[in-house]
C-alpha cells in the first residue's frame, strides 16, 4: 500500500520565478492538504483540496493557488517567489468520505530554496 | 497569542529517563488532538491520537484537559531512538480537518 508520495524532493528557484509541486494521496483517500514548514517551526496550513475544490484556506496569499484531479492527486502552484517561500512543502492525506477520520498522513515533503 | 504553544526545549535525558512534553491551545471549541513525531528534515508521522480518558500506547502515554485546554505526552523508558521532535497537533473543527502545530519541542536522548 504506497503512502503518500510527493515530488519533486528538492527544487531550486529564483526570485520571481512559479513553482509547481505535485502530491499523489495515500490509496483509498480522498482529501489533500497542504502545508508549509520554515526552518525551526512547525507545519502551517496552507489550503485543503477534497472534490477538485478548495475547502478551506490558511493565511496565505493568493500567489498560492492549487489544484486537485479526479484522481485525488494535487498540484501546489507558488507564483512571483519571495526569499521568504523557501521551505518544506509538505502534503497530507485523509480521508473524508463516509468511514473516514481526520487522521492525516504526510508525504515526505518537497524542500524549495529560493534564491 | 499561538493557536498551540508548546516548549521548545531542547530536552536532553539520558537512556531509560522518563520525560513529558505539555502543550496548551487556544480554541476551546477544538475537536481533535494529536501527538506527531518529527526526524530531522523528515516528514512528520502521527504518534497517537488523544483521548479525554487519556490513552497510552507502550511507553507512551497521552493526555488531554479540555478545561484546561492543556494536552500532554508521557515517554518512559526513553530510547536512542525517540531523539526527534515532538509536535503537538490540534484540529479546531473536525468537519474541516485542519491541523494546526505547535513549533515544536526537540527531544535529545544521550547513552
Amino acid at each position: 500500500d504506497a503512502g503518500v508520495t510527493q515530488s519533486p524532493t528538492h527544487l531550486i528557484k529564483t526570485r520571481g520565478q512559479q513553482v509547481t509541486l505535485r502530491c499523489s494521496p495515500k490509496s483509498g483517500h480522498d482529501t489533500v492538504s497542504w502545508y508549509q514548514q520554515a526552518l525551526g517551526q512547525g507545519p502551517q496550513f496552507i489550503f485543503q483540496y477534497y472534490e477538485e475544490e478548495e475547502r478551506q484556506r490558511g493565511n496565505f496569499p493568493d500567489r498560492f493557488s492549487g489544484h486537485q484531479f479526479p484522481n485525488y492527486s494535487s498540484e501546489l502552484n507558488v507564483n512571483a517567489l519571495l526569499l521568504g517561500d523557501s521551505a518544506l512543502y509538505l502534503c497530507a492525506s485523509s480521508r473524508l468520505a463516509r468511514g473516514g477520520t481526520d487522521t492525516q498522513y504526510f508525504g515526505p515533503g518537497t524542500r524549495l530554496t529560493v534564491l | 497569542r499561538k493557536e498551540v504553544e508548546q516548549d521548545p526545549g531542547p530536552f536532553n535525558v539520558p537512556e531509560g529517563a522518563t520525560v513529558a512534553f505539555n502543550c496548551t491551545y487556544s480554541n476551546s471549541a477544538s475537536q481533535s488532538f494529536f501527538w506527531y513525531r518529527q526526524d530531522c528534515r523528515k516528514e512528520p508521522k502521527l504518534l497517537m491520537s488523544v483521548y479525554s480518558s487519556g490513552n497510552e500506547d507502550g511507553r507512551f502515554t497521552a493526555q488531554l484537559n479540555r478545561a484546561s485546554q492543556y494536552i500532554s505526552l508521557l515517554i518512559r523508558d526513553s530510547k536512542l531512538s525517540d531523539s526527534a521532535t515532538y509536535l503537538c497537533v490540534v484540529n479546531p473543527s473536525g468537519g474541516y480537518n485542519k491541523l494546526i502545530f505547535g513549533a515544536g519541542t526537540r527531544l535529545a536522548v544521550h547513552p
